[in-house]
């Protein structure tokens, strides 16, 4: 992998199912990874910054993993609402610089 | 609240005609960083600031220049913008006490549609 890619681009979830998407990205030097919430009209909105292997992180109903070294983190979201309707985007950082390479996003949308 | 914000929400200019995008904070945050979109896409780097210091990224086109007066301040100019110019251009900030384990601070974006 040598971009930050991110499985599905969209999808559509019924009101109170489960869902989980994927962040691939490059394994090599790798320092952090952040995940980030978009609403339509509003900024993107951080939700978490991982840097362990085997790092599990929770804010809500919404949890992601992370890989280091096969190089991916799952985010999901539990018994989803129409309010996590949003593009989540992930990015990686390399070797304790500043600079965040982000994917394309994943867009869902939770369907009353 | 403390906060990022972009000026305009909204622009709309012509082929050629020179534009500039600005940003503020209140986090007084060192590093302040220019993001472009495009539709669907990845968020692209185009350049950061950390303090005074420019990095500008390689494939960044020269047409797009930056300037950071001041903690507070950021502007990206559009030099000559062409129609592929049209994006979603965000601007964010982080603390560098934390380095890149900082989240980014974003602002609402401005939309420029080139015409």
């Amino acid at each position: 992998i040598l971009n930050v890619e991110q499985s599905p681009q969209s999808l559509h979830v019924q009101e109170g199912d489960s869902t989980n998407f994927t962040c691939s990205f490059p394994s090599s030097n790798f320092y952090a990874l952040h995940w980030y919430r978009w609403e339509t009209a509003k900024s993107p909105e951080a939700l978490f910054v991982m840097t362990l292997n085997g790092d599990e992180k929770k804010k809500g109903r919404i949890s992601a993993t992370l890989n280091t070294k096969e190089g991916y983190s799952y985010l999901y979201i539990k018994g989803s609402q129409p309010e996590d309707s949003a593009t989540y985007l992930c990015a990686s950082v390399k070797a304790a610089g500043n600079k965040l390479t982000f994917g394309g996003g994943t867009r869902v949308l939770v369907k009353p | 609240d403390a906060m990022v914000i972009q000026n305009p929400r909204y622009q709309v200019t012509q082929f050629g005609k020179p534009v500039t995008l600005s940003c503020s904070q209140t986090l007084n945050h060192n590093v302040m960083y220019w993001y472009q979109q495009k539709s669907s896409q990845a968020p692209k780097l185009l350049f950061h600031y950390y303090d005074k210091d420019f990095n500008n990224e390689a494939d960044t086109p020269d047409n797009f220049q930056s300037r950071r007066p001041n903690t507070s301040f950021c502007f990206l100019d559009i030099r000559s913008p062409g129609l592929g110019d049209t994006a979603m251009y965000l601007c964010a900030t982080s603390s560098p006490l934390t380095g890149s384990v900082s989240p980014l601070h974003f602002g609402n974006g401005t939309r420029l549609t080139v015409t």
